[in-house]
């Protein structure tokens, strides 16, 4: 199966690490992405990781990667409210030409 | 580089008019762009792959008579939504996909801002 889950909703102080969790069920992802979407606009991407990778550090990012659990996360160090968005992990699967499946996105809040 | 532009932003049209969307890559050549539906606060359905000089493939439960697809140029697809009705209002986002360099070279998708129909 291509499901890949995301927790709803998550709400962080100003200054906080926010920490977005992301699981999925095909084994056979090459690479995982993480997107931001902002109201009304399309999807940028913050970051990926290749799918032999364990972490990858990107100024305020860090992604984890988790194969045996098939676990992938976002850490956002320093959360800004301009930080205040939806964002999506997807994954590319091995012989799909390219496709992208996208997670359920979970809209992250930041409050002062 | 690498900047998708979409055309129009947001259009409403009324029950059983056509309505045509357009997906450029501006700063370079897509042999493939993708076509994405997206609901209220749900996550993007792919609906379509456009191929530059060959038929569309869709995918299953995607009706193809309904959201027709062309991919003219290595630089437009576009996407008529036929006969639009109420229920096909939505946000629709297309993407292209892009040879990136880097240590490790792979074909990457590069998203347009997206396109909001609503149908009355």
């Amino acid at each position: 199966g291509e499901d890949v889950e995301q927790s709803l909703f998550l709400s962080v102080r100003e200054g906080d690490s926010s920490v977005i969790n992301c699981t999925y069920t095909d084994s056979s992802s090459t690479y995982l992405y993480w997107y931001k979407q902002e109201p009304g606009a399309g999807l940028q991407l913050l970051t990926y990781i290749f799918s032999n990778m364990d972490m990858k550090q990107d100024q305020r990012l860090t992604v984890l990667l988790n194969k045996k659990d098939k676990h992938l996360s976002l850490r956002i160090a320093d959360t800004q409210t301009g930080d205040s968005a939806i964002y999506f992990c997807a994954e590319k699967i091995t012989g799909t030409a390219s496709k992208l499946t996208f997670g359920t996105g979970t809209r992250l809040q930041v409050t002062l | 580089g690498a900047v998708v532009s979409q055309h129009p932003s947001r259009v409403i049209c009324k029950s059983g008019t056509s309505v045509k969307i357009e997906c450029r890559s501006l700063d370079f050549q897509a042999t493939t762009m993708f076509w994405y539906r997206q609901f209220p606060k749900k996550s993007l359905m792919l609906m379509a792959t456009s191929n530059e000089g060959s038929k569309a493939t869709y995918e299953q439960g995607v009706e193809k008579d309904k959201f027709l697809i062309n991919h003219a140029s290595l630089t437009l697809s576009t996407l008529t939504v036929t006969s639009a009705h109420p229920e096909d209002s939505s946000f629709y986002i297309c993407s292209a996909l892009l040879l990136a360099g880097g240590p490790i070279s792979s074909y990457e998708q590069y998203f347009g801002p997206g396109t909001r129909l609503t149908v009355t």
